[in-house]
């Protein structure tokens, strides 16, 4: 059972890079969301999609950009990375069952913008 | 707007000891309430969710929750706590009227689990 995949888990880069977070699911969840992980903050929504070529913003979308043109794949990436884009990222997926429905989580990307 | 609150950063509890995080929550219809678990380096994990129906919850790992609606509260529990039971848990809150899948997290509280 793969799950939820995330890839890279580890990634530093440089500020003003543009860096892609990639994640993978093989329940073929309708739904698809990026968080970040902050302390202080618990986990923020970046960017949701409700199937694919359906994205839209959540929380703190300034400085990232989605696509979703496969159901199993929502990558994110960061056009031009900045030191406050220093986070852990959570890919999560859940079906289309509606509000009841439980959110699953990947393993995470820690990133380091230096 | 929805939110949601744990009072404790840290919750320390001697193994065997019975453990409680606490949970409040602000929405302005029904909710639906989640709590997660975070181990070191790793994703969130489901726990267990109040969707409707009975106010106490059983969830995975001998854990359970009790939704209070009069108090707006959602703490989880567990009878006897076990050292491998140390996390970092999240309570989350969806608004049932307000459309959408959209979670709120509260910060997180951690539970550290003494021998």
């Amino acid at each position: 059972d793969a799950g939820i995949t995330q890839s890279p888990r580890y990634k530093i880069t440089e500020t003003g890079r543009q860096v892609t977070l990639m994640c993978h699911q093989t329940w073929s969840h309708s739904y698809m969301f990026w968080y970040r992980q902050d302390l202080g903050h618990g986990l923020r929504l970046i960017y949701y999609s409700a199937a694919a070529d359906i994205t839209d913003k959540g929380e703190v979308p300034d400085g990232y950009v989605v696509s979703r043109s496969k159901t199993e794949n929502f990558p994110l990436t960061l056009e031009s990375a900045t030191r406050s884009q220093t986070s852990v990222y959570f890919c999560a997926s859940s079906g289309k069952g509606g509000r009841t429905e439980t959110q699953y989580f990947g393993p995470g990307t820690r990133l380091l913008v230096l | 707007a929805q939110s949601v609150a744990q009072p404790e950063d840290q919750v320390n509890v001697a193994e065997g000891n019975p453990l409680t995080v606490k949970c409040t929550y602000s929405v302005s219809g029904n909710p639906y309430l989640f709590w997660y678990v975070q181990y070191p380096n790793r994703g969130l994990q489901f726990l267990l969710k109040y969707i409707t129906g009975d106010n106490l919850v059983k969830g995975s790992y001998g854990f359970e929750a009790e939704f209070n609606k009069s108090q707006t509260s959602f703490h989880l529990k567990k009878p006897s706590a076990l050292v491998s039971d140390s996390a970092l848990y999240f309570c989350a809150v969806r608004d049932v009227d307000t459309g959408f899948q959209k979670l709120v997290f509260g910060t997180g509280t951690r539970l550290l689990v003494s021998p």
